[in-house]
């Protein structure tokens, strides 16, 4: 398996602009969820999908933030419109119903915005 | 709410063996996690602890007490690719997300 992808690995972006990041998890993967990472907050759980239902947002931090998986291979992450205290990696990653709750990152998205 | 306390960073010489600590507090427990992340690199799973005790892969070895709320990730024969940061995360019961720790930055010298 390719493990989970994300894209665009890398974007720069002014703002006010809107950013579209995305993800596909691991095939047959039932768990889909979206970090962010800074140096001052560390790891932290945006949103989580369970077989594409959206399970728990409680740390979308702003009405900015959307996040959407339409289908069981396919996620967004929105953010409309963009501010530079946005300005983080955000990763996606995915899980499997294994007794241990492993969860698989994907590269992540570095986002800047001006 | 949950919250884990590791210490921010580590510096141990290459071959010796380290032991990182994490604390955590949580409203329901289901196991204790380790992640490495190497910088620019995503995090990727290292152990998982959902009873009581040691579990060994390789040189890689962590512990879990739960009474306690403690766990521990050891390092054996310490390699300068170890250089990393390592996150202990907990999962609450009924639920399949992780809280992770603000992570420890371990350096390996010479």
């Amino acid at each position: 398996d390719a493990g989970v992808i994300q894209s665009p690995r890398h974007e720069v972006t002014e703002m006010g602009q809107e950013v579209t990041l995305r993800c596909k998890p691991i095939s047959g993967h039932d768990y889909l969820f979206w970090y962010r990472q800074t140096m001052m907050r560390g790891l932290e759980l945006l949103i989580y999908f369970n077989n594409n239902v959206p399970i728990d947002d409680s740390g979308m931090p702003e009405d900015r933030f959307s996040a959407k998986m339409p289908n069981a291979s396919f996620s967004t992450l929105k953010i409309q419109p963009s501010e530079p205290r946005d300005s983080a990696v955000y990763f996606c990653a995915s899980s499997g119903d294994t007794g241990t709750d492993t969860q698989y990152f994907g590269p992540g998205t570095r986002l800047t915005v001006l | 709410g949950q919250s884990l306390e590791q210490p921010s960073e580590v510096t141990a010489v290459e071959g010796a063996i380290v032991q990182i600590n994490c604390t955590y507090q949580t409203s329901g427990f289901y196991g204790l996690s380790w992640y490495q992340q190497h910088d620019g690199g995503a995090p990727t799973f290292l152990s998982y602890n959902g009873l009581d005790g040691l579990e060994e892969t390789g040189r890689f070895s962590s512990f879990l007490s739960r009474s306690d709320s403690y766990g521990y990730l050891l390092l054996q024969e310490l390699q300068m690719k170890d250089s990393a940061s390592y996150f202990c995360a907990v999962s609450g019961a009924g639920s399949y997300q992780l809280t992770f720790g603000k992570g420890t930055k371990l350096s390996v010298i010479p």
